[in-house]
């Protein structure tokens, strides 16, 4: 599975949007970028997914390069529930039967009122 | 539509006793899993079952043993519990396709354990 890279932090203002990027240069043609996040004490979320083309659904939208090199979570409205550790993952779509995802550190954002 | 369901969500366990979380699903997923979360070491997977009737080892799977009776539900037991299963206990699961699990995993809201 490809290596994914993100910022330990970040802040944002409530109201504003919040741009979380990751880098996975080593991405290979048939691996999806995966989005969760981890608000505190609470299970892990799926939030979006896509491959090459940017996409968004009622919680966020993924932008992802033309080389597919690195991509970018947008929260377009941060609110205060947004607070959360945000993972990005890099699997193929579909996985064997020890299909267990696996989350690095991810990006705590931090909504600020 | 409740999604993934954990009951119970706390639970004190002195060791040597024993125990079973439930797990619940009302989204028809045939594949269910249940993780442990503790501080700095990420999910682990502990066991996982790919339909009803059918359950499979994990990476953590020692100490824990699980069925899958029916579709909807995964149950994760104790038998005799140790303070090193002190942790926070995820249930998921996730549609299939062709035999294989999407990576479009849905959680419960965890139970967490502790074990003196």
């Amino acid at each position: 599975d490809a290596k994914t890279t993100q910022p330990t932090s970040m802040d944002c203002a409530e109201g504003r949007a919040a741009n979380l990027p990751c880098n996975h240069s080593t991405i290979s043609g048939n691996e999806y970028v995966y989005w969760y996040r981890q608000i505190h004490s609470q299970g892990p979320q799926y939030i979006i997914h896509g491959l090459k083309n940017n996409e968004t659904n009622e919680m966020a939208s993924l932008i992802i390069t033309e080389d597919r090199k690195s991509s970018t979570l947008i929260l377009p409205h941060a609110t205060l529930r947004d607070t959360a550790v945000y993972y990005c993952i890099v699997r193929v779509k579909y996985g064997g039967a020890t299909n267990k995802l696996i989350f690095g550190t991810g990006t705590l954002l931090a909504v600020q009122p | 539509n409740a999604g993934v369901t954990q009951t119970p969500k706390f639970r004190v366990l002195k060791t040597g006793q024993s125990m079973t979380l439930l797990c619940a699903q009302d989204m028809n997923h045939e594949y269910m899993y249940w993780y442990r979360q503790d501080p700095g070491m990420g999910l682990r997977l502990i066991h996982y079952s790919v339909g009803e009737g059918t359950t499979a080892k994990g990476e953590v799977p020692d100490g824990y043993n699980v069925s899958r009776l029916k579709k909807q539900n995964f149950l994760l037991g104790l038998e005799s519990a140790a303070p090193s299963q002190t942790s926070v206990y995820f249930c998921a699961s996730s549609r299939h396709t062709g035999g294989l699990s999407s990576y479009e995993q849905y959680f419960g809201p965890g139970t967490r354990l502790t074990v003196t």
